[in-house]
C-alpha cells in the first residue's frame, strides 16, 4: 500500500519550454504533497508543501512563478516548471503523506522522481 | 528549527563487515521520530528504519539496527553483515510535527567485494 506514482520519470526539453510532473497518490487520499528538488550528491532540498484545494506553501528561495503547484484533488499534484532553463536542470521528487506519522510507519511517501534536463 | 547533521559525506565497508553511520540532530520537541531512508542509484526514497523517541529500546530491522541516544541526541544506524546492495546514499530525517521532514546532508556508502 501507500503508492506514489511520479511521471515522466524523464524528460529532455529545449530552453524555453515548459514541463509538467505530475505525482499521484495511487491508494490513499494524500491531503499534502511536497516537492523536493535534489542535485547530484547532496541530499533532498524541499521546494514547497502543497494541500489539496489551497494554495502551496513555497520554501524561501524557490520561484512561486517559475515552479507552478497545483494539488486539485485528494489524489494528484502537478508541478510544472515554465519557461525552463538549463539551471533548472535536476532531479525532482514528489512525496505524499497519508495521515499522522503515528498512523503509519512513515510520514511521507516517495514518488521514483524525475530527471529533467533542459537543453 | 530542527536540524539534521550527516558527519560523514562517504564512507566504505568491505563486503559482510559491519559500518555505522553517524547522525546528530537538534531539537527543542519532546516527542517525535526519526528515519533512516536509503537512495539507490536507481534514486528511490527507500525507509531503512524509523525511531519513536519516546522508546527507549532502539529499532532494528534484520541486518539493520540503530543506536538511538537522546540526551545526545544522536541516531546513529548500524549495517550487519554489508552487501554490495546496500551500497547507497543513506540519509538521516527527523520529524515532530505533522509529515514535515527535515533531512541530514547524506552519507554515501560503498560496499566493496
Amino acid at each position: 500500500g501507500a503508492v506514489v506514482s511520479q511521471h515522466p520519470s524523464r524528460v529532455i526539453c529545449k530552453s524555453g519550454t515548459s514541463v509538467k510532473i505530475e505525482c499521484r497518490s495511487l491508494d490513499f487520499q494524500a491531503t499534502t504533497m511536497f516537492w523536493y528538488r535534489q542535485f547530484p550528491k547532496q541530499s533532498l532540498m524541499l521546494m514547497a508543501t502543497s494541500n489539496e484545494g489551497s494554495k502551496a506553501t513555497y520554501e524561501q528561495g524557490v520561484e512561486k512563478d517559475k515552479f507552478l503547484i497545483n494539488h486539485a484533488s485528494l489524489t494528484l499534484s502537478t508541478l510544472t516548471v515554465t519557461s525552463a532553463h538549463p539551471e533548472d536542470s535536476s532531479f525532482y521528487i514528489c512525496s505524499a503523506a497519508t495521515s499522522r506519522v503515528s498512523d503509519s510507519n512513515q510520514p511521507q511517501h516517495f514518488g521514483d522522481g524525475t530527471r529533467l534536463s533542459i537543453l | 528549527a530542527q536540524t539534521v547533521t550527516q558527519s560523514q559525506p562517504e564512507m566504505s565497508v568491505q563486503e559482510a563487515e559491519t559500518v555505522t553511520l553517524s547522525c546528530t540532530y537538534d531539537t527543542s520537541e519532546n516527542n517525535y521520530y526519526l528515519f533512516w531512508y536509503k537512495q539507490p542509484p536507481s534514486r528511490q526514497m527507500i525507509l531503512v528504519i524509523r525511531q519513536e523517541a519516546y522508546k527507549q529500546q532502539n529499532a532494528m530491522e534484520n541486518r539493520f539496527s540503530v543506536n538511538f541516544q537522546k540526551a545526545a541526541k544522536s541516531f546513529s544506524l548500524k549495517i550487519s553483515d554489508s552487501q554490495l546492495g546496500d551500497t547507497a546514499m543513506y540519509f538521516c530525517a527527523f520529524t515532530a510535527r505533522g509529515n514535515m521532514l527535515t533531512f541530514g546532508g547524506g552519507t554515501r556508502l560503498m560496499v566493496k567485494p
